[in-house]
């Protein structure tokens, strides 16, 4: 059975960081395209980042040059690098396993880790 | 940036069929997903590739999708369909990954 499971959330000051990790299990991490998404209190989805199988890197315009998304294929981790972190960027983020054309593998989500960012 | 569009909410009688649109420019050329999310639960994907239906959904839920308007069709409404449904699609001009801001399915 595949499971997601996020961690590294926590309240902090503006400018500051926080390294969210998610952690794969049932399933090869590297091997598939993986997100981050977010979602502010009350508010809708927000894609924030992704990395494929092939390890191409996509950012949201928001959090471009401030976040950095990455993997540990030994650990089967997926990782975000938060920088610079702004009131805004308060949110639960989820991790994703994305779902797969060719086959038509479906997705995966984590329940998410709370970020709050605040002075 | 592309930007798909939803209507806030959408209110359907128990038994009725509640249509769901998601408008983008051109939307008909990308592959849309949808996602139903329950309060307090992660979002749930009901529709893929347009309207694939992944394994546990009812087949009450379908989806399609051409031209501006991609649409989410729920059959024989039930209580437990209430929820928040949210559109998606990978543009690639920008590859970016795009959520509609989402529909409140609300049943009577």
């Amino acid at each position: 059975e595949v499971q997601l499971v996020e961690s590294g959330g926590g309240l902090v000051r503006p400018g500051g960081s926080l390294r969210l990790s998610c952690a794969g299990s049932g399933f090869t991490l590297s091997t598939y395209s993986m997100s981050w998404v977010r979602q502010a209190p009350g508010k809708g989805l927000e894609w924030v980042s992704s990395i494929s199988s092939s390890s191409h890197i996509y950012y949201a315009d928001s959090v471009k040059g401030r976040f950095t998304i990455s993997r540990d294929n030994g650990k089967n981790l997926l990782h975000l690098q938060m920088d610079s972190l702004r009131a805004e960027d308060t949110a639960l983020y989820y991790c994703a396993k994305d779902p797969v054309a060719s086959t038509r593998e479906r997705d995966s989500w984590g329940q998410g880790t709370l970020v709050s960012v605040s002075s | 940036s592309y930007v798909l569009t939803q209507p806030p909410s959408v209110s359907v009688a128990p038994g009725k069929t509640a249509r769901i649109t998601c408008g983008g420019n051109n939307i008909g050329g990308k592959s849309v997903h949808w996602y139903q999310q329950k309060p307090g639960q992660a979002p749930v994907l009901v529709i893929y590739y347009d309207s694939d239906r992944p394994s546990g959904i009812p087949q009450r839920f379908s989806g399609s999708n051409s031209g501006n308007t991609a649409t989410l069709t729920i059959s024989r409404v039930e209580d437990g369909d209430e929820a928040d449904y949210y559109c998606q699609v990978w543009d690639s001009s920008t590859d970016h990954r795009v959520f509609g801001g989402g529909t409140k399915l609300t049943v009577l």
